[in-house]
């Protein structure tokens, strides 16, 4: 089955306590983003890579930090987590960076995570 | 830059109802995408419909049409015989052609199906 997997669905940690979602799809997909959705604001990008050993920064960079080894994977990291990255996040991916063919992006199921 | 507006937070409607949720964009691009997504309460960002702005024809899926007005940058959503498993979060987005694929969202707006 197509999919893209986060984990973990559900942490609650504390300031300052270094953490990573891991986001994995089976698709082939060159292209790999990772969002953040926060009451009365939607989603906002944080990173994005159009491919292995090639990310950007989105809209909302600040605390976080990514990488891209592998095709399929795609963690993000918060080096240092605060109160204000409590949020619910989302990894997406699609097929063809720039090219939007199937005009899709695949989300995962996201993760919420709470910064005490 | 880019924003998409939703200006309804909220909206209620009686089963078998049809419900429209309206959204606006602003771009200066001449050729992008517009999509709906729901958000059930499960969290899944599940996409409705699309639309290509270099189409004229709204498009439509089963009880899920728009209304794309390009000129007024206008793309609403018009969900027909409303049903229980249609109360979700709506997001309205939008990505320009050849671009990074960067989603921009609207703030969304919340749909309850009453029976």
């Amino acid at each position: 089955e197509a999919q893209v997997t986060q984990n973990p669905r559900y942490l609650i940690t504390v300031t300052g306590k270094k953490l990573t979602v891991t986001c994995s799809q089976n698709m082939n997909h060159e292209y790999m983003s990772w969002y953040r959705q926060d009451p009365g604001l939607g989603l906002r990008q944080i990173y994005y890579s159009m491919n292995v050993e090639v990310t950007d920064k989105g809209d909302v960079p600040e605390g976080y930090k990514v990488s891209r080894k592998e095709k399929r994977n795609f963690p993000l990291i918060l080096e240092s987590p605060s109160p204000n990255q409590t949020s619910l996040y989302f990894c997406a991916s699609s097929l063809y960076p720039g090219r939007f063919v199937t005009g899709e992006l695949f989300f995962g199921e996201g993760s919420r995570l709470t910064v005490l | 830059a880019q924003t998409v507006t939703q200006s309804q937070p909220e909206m209620s409607v009686q089963e078998a109802e049809t419900v429209t949720l309206s959204c606006t964009y602003d771009t200066s691009e001449n050729n992008y995408y517009l999509f709906w997504y729901k958000q059930p309460p499960s969290r899944q960002m599940i996409l409705v419909i699309r639309q290509e702005a270099y189409k004229q024809q709204n498009a439509t899926e089963n009880r899920f049409s728009v209304n794309f007005q390009k000129a007024a940058k206008s793309f609403s959503l018009k969900i027909s015989d409303s049903q229980l498993g249609d109360t979700a979060m709506y997001f309205c987005a939008f990505t320009p052609l050849g671009g990074n694929e960067k989603l921009t969202f609207g703030t969304g707006t919340r749909l309850t199906i009453i029976p």
